[in-house]
C-alpha cells in the first residue's frame, strides 16, 4: 500500500503569512493528488484535485504543486479563515487509495 | 444544488451491526461513483468503500472486507453502508461523499456526516 505522510503535522502563523504543507507518498502517485480543507465539526472539502487545478469557488491564494511522490499545498497569505486541517489525498486507484494524516494550520 | 445526507448512526455494542444510508439529491445519481469515507474521534481520515455508479463494481478497504457492503440503490437515489461485526475501532463520524468522476479520484461533495459509537 502507498503511504502518504504530510508535514508538519500543525503550524502556527499570522495573517498574511506564506504558508507550505507538504505531502510526501512512499511510491509514484504521478498527478494524482488532492487537498481538502476540514474545519472543526465540519466535513472536508475539496480545495485542489490533480495536483494543482482549484477547485471551483476556492479562492486563488490556495495552490498546489509537485509530481511523483512530493507535493506541496501553499496559502499565499493567510485569512482568518484558513484555520483548518488539511489533507492530501492520493487518487488514483481505489484499490489503494489513502489520506495523509493531517496538518493543522492556526492563525497566530 | 448537491445534497448528502447520513443517517443511521448510532450506539451499537460489540459484535452488533448497523446500516448507515446517504440520501442523494440535486445531481444525476446513477451517473457518480459513492463512497464512505470515515474519521475516528480526534482522528484523520479514512476511505471506507466506494461503488460504481451502476453498482457493477466495489472496493472496501481491507479492514473492512468481510464485515462491511456498500450498496445502492438508483431508484431511491440512495447510498448504503452494511456494518458487521462491528468493534470499537469502527467508532467514527462516517461520511458520504461523491466522486467528481474526473480523470482522478476525488470528492467534490460531503455529507454532514453521522456517528456510529460502539461500546457496551
Amino acid at each position: 500500500d502507498i503511504q502518504m505522510t504530510q508535514s508538519p503535522s500543525s503550524v502556527s502563523a499570522s495573517v498574511g503569512d506564506r504558508v507550505t504543507i507538504t505531502c510526501r507518498a512512499s511510491r509514484d502517485v504521478s498527478t494524482w493528488l488532492a487537498w481538502y480543507q476540514q474545519k472543526p465539526g465540519q466535513a472536508p472539502k475539496l480545495l485542489i484535485y490533480a495536483v494543482s487545478n482549484l477547485q471551483s469557488g476556492v479562492p486563488s491564494r490556495f495552490s498546489g504543486s509537485g509530481s511523483g511522490t512530493d507535493f506541496a499545498l501553499t496559502i499565499s497569505s493567510l485569512q482568518p479563515g484558513d484555520s483548518a486541517t488539511y489533507y492530501c489525498q492520493k487518487g488514483n486507484s481505489f484499490l489503494s487509495l489513502a489520506f495523509g494524516g493531517g496538518t493543522k494550520v492556526e492563525i497566530k | 444544488e448537491v445534497q448528502l445526507v447520513e443517517s443511521g448512526g448510532g450506539l451499537v455494542q460489540p459484535g452488533g451491526s448497523l446500516r448507515l444510508s446517504c440520501a442523494a439529491s440535486g445531481f444525476t445519481f446513477i451517473s457518480y461513483w459513492m463512497t464512505w469515507v470515515r474519521q475516528a474521534p480526534g482522528k484523520g481520515l479514512e476511505w471506507v468503500a466506494s461503488i460504481k455508479g451502476d453498482g457493477s463494481e466495489k472496493y472496501h478497504v481491507d479492514s473492512v472486507k468481510g464485515r462491511f457492503t456498500i450498496s445502492r440503490d438508483n431508484t431511491k437515489n440512495s447510498l448504503y453502508l452494511q456494518m458487521a461485526s462491528l468493534s470499537a475501532e469502527d467508532t467514527a463520524v462516517y461520511y458520504c461523499a461523491r466522486e467528481t468522476s474526473g480523470s482522478g479520484i476525488e470528492f467534490d461533495y460531503w455529507g454532514q456526516g453521522t456517528l456510529v459509537t460502539v461500546s457496551s
